[in-house]
């Protein structure tokens, strides 16, 4: 079946640090959706990817789709305290139906 | 718009009891529903997928079930629990838009077997 390998597992940070997070699969994808699940909660959509080599902006994120349609990375800048949580990336191949494959997540953590 | 419900939020079950999981989506029709299972501090992993009514289908070999009785209505059963059914469950629903499709989560319930 196909894997992601997202990295970093985990990050510690200063607020106000720029982070990078990436994704890559074993095979081609044509979504690219990123997450952010804080403790107890379920994940919340940040950013959906539909295009090899999209750009797009939330507030302080941007995640791109990568040319070769196998990996993603996830940008946050000026990080803050509530950026706090797990970051996960989600992708659907050409093969896998209505099912996403799921990253393992970035556990993210800024201190003050 | 479309909302998802998920509850209880919490549960504590003794090992061999039964378990419901209900989840309902509003403000949507004909959603692809989803039970997804979350370790502690680790990734999603998708238990059951259903496409309609009365339509699921099984990711991995389990001691869990699911229904869809109604287009919006999913729920997640064990006749006994186990100790390793113990996680963080989560419902979701996914919408097609322009030929894309995005994926939604409920709040989640947090299983423990004791």
């Amino acid at each position: 079946g196909q894997q992601l390998n997202q990295s970093p597992q985990s990050m510690f940070i200063q607020e106000g640090e720029d982070v990078s997070m990436n994704c890559t699969s074993s095979s081609i994808f044509n979504t690219w959706l990123w997450y952010k699940q804080d403790p107890g909660e379920g994940p919340v959509l940040l950013i959906a990817l539909y295009k090899a080599g999209e750009l797009t902006s939330n507030g302080r994120l941007t995640a791109q789709f990568g040319i070769t349609r196998k990996d993603s990375f996830l940008n946050i800048s000026a990080s803050i305290p509530s950026d706090v949580g797990i970051y996960f990336c989600a992708g659907l191949g050409e093969t896998s139906g209505s099912r996403l494959t799921f990253g393992e997540g970035t556990q993210l953590t800024v201190n003050p | 718009s479309q909302t998802i419900h998920q509850w209880p939020a919490t549960l504590v079950q003794p090992v061999g009891s039964p378990l419901s999981l209900e989840c309902t989506v509003e403000g949507t029709s004909n959603p692809n529903l989803y039970w997804y299972r979350q370790a502690a501090g680790r990734g999603l992993q998708l238990l059951f997928y259903s496409v309609g009514i009365g339509q699921i289908s099984s990711e991995v070999p389990q001691n869990l079930s699911a229904s869809r009785p109604q287009d919006r209505q999913f729920i997640l059963s064990s006749k006994k629990l186990l100790l390793s059914d113990s996680g963080f469950y989560l419902c979701a629903w996914s919408v097609w838009t322009g030929g894309h499709e995005k994926l939604f989560f409920g709040s989640g319930t947090q299983l423990s077997v004791l």
